[in-house]
């Protein structure tokens, strides 16, 4: 358990949807990263927030979206959700914002039908 | 295209057997590399890291090496069980955050 919770675990939706992925980092992180990885693809990096500012973003669609709350807990939003946006996406937190030393969540496995 | 390059793609050892996974990359200037364990449908979770001063850093039945002149690391597996069956990636850090760069990963099949 690396301390890094993310809810829900399995979301189902319809395409042109909008859903909304939860994270809450480990005690203590201030940095929390969002990655899409979808089927037999490697981890792509999406956004990152440390201590509630944008940090860095990545390969993340003008539908996507997130923030970064005071509680440190952060939320990705996808919006007119297609096909194409089926994938695990993971959370991953750190104490810092350099990028390095990130625990990961267990992952929200959206399916779009 | 990528700057971090795994291989092989895939492979498939019998129980109790060694291996060793490739890691080459381009990123600069260099922090650290980072192996993590995934297990089919679950988060990354980080094995070994090592700094550009470091050559050797070991886990258990898991050793990674680093040669930061050549760009070039291994991971490698020792009697391997099958609990190791998963995907093994790279992360290559530069000095500078905004290039953490993700290999695609070595899927490993360990078969009794």
């Amino acid at each position: 358990d690396s301390g890094v919770t993310q809810t829900p675990k399995h979301l189902i939706t319809a395409t042109g949807q909008r859903v909304t992925l939860r994270c809450s980092p480990r005690s203590g992180d201030l940095s929390v990263y969002w990655y899409q990885q979808s089927l037999d693809q490697g981890l792509q990096f999406l956004i990152q927030y440390y201590n509630g500012e944008e940090r860095a973003k990545g390969n993340i669609l003008e539908r996507f979206s997130a923030q970064q709350f005071p509680d440190l807990h952060s939320e990705l939003n996808l919006s007119s959700l297609e096909l194409g946006d089926s994938a695990l996406y993971f959370c991953a937190s750190s104490v810092g914002y350099q990028g390095n030393g990130q625990f990961f969540g267990p992952g929200t496995r959206l399916t779009v039908l | 295209k990528n700057q971090v390059e795994q291989s092989p793609q895939s492979l498939i050892i019998l129980e109790g057997k060694n291996c060793t996974l490739q890691c080459n990359y381009t990123v600069s200037p260099f922090s650290n590399l980072r192996w993590y364990k995934q297990d089919t449908g679950r988060g990354p979770v980080s094995l070994t890291i090592m700094t550009f001063s470091e050559n050797t850093k070991s886990n258990g039945r898991y050793t990674a090496t680093l040669d930061a002149d050549t760009k070039q690391s291994s991971l490698h597996i020792t009697a391997s069980q099958l609990s190791d069956s998963a995907s093994y990636i790279c992360v290559v850090s530069a000095v500078s955050w905004g290039k953490l760069q993700f290999g695609a990963g070595t899927q490993v099949v360990v078969t009794p």
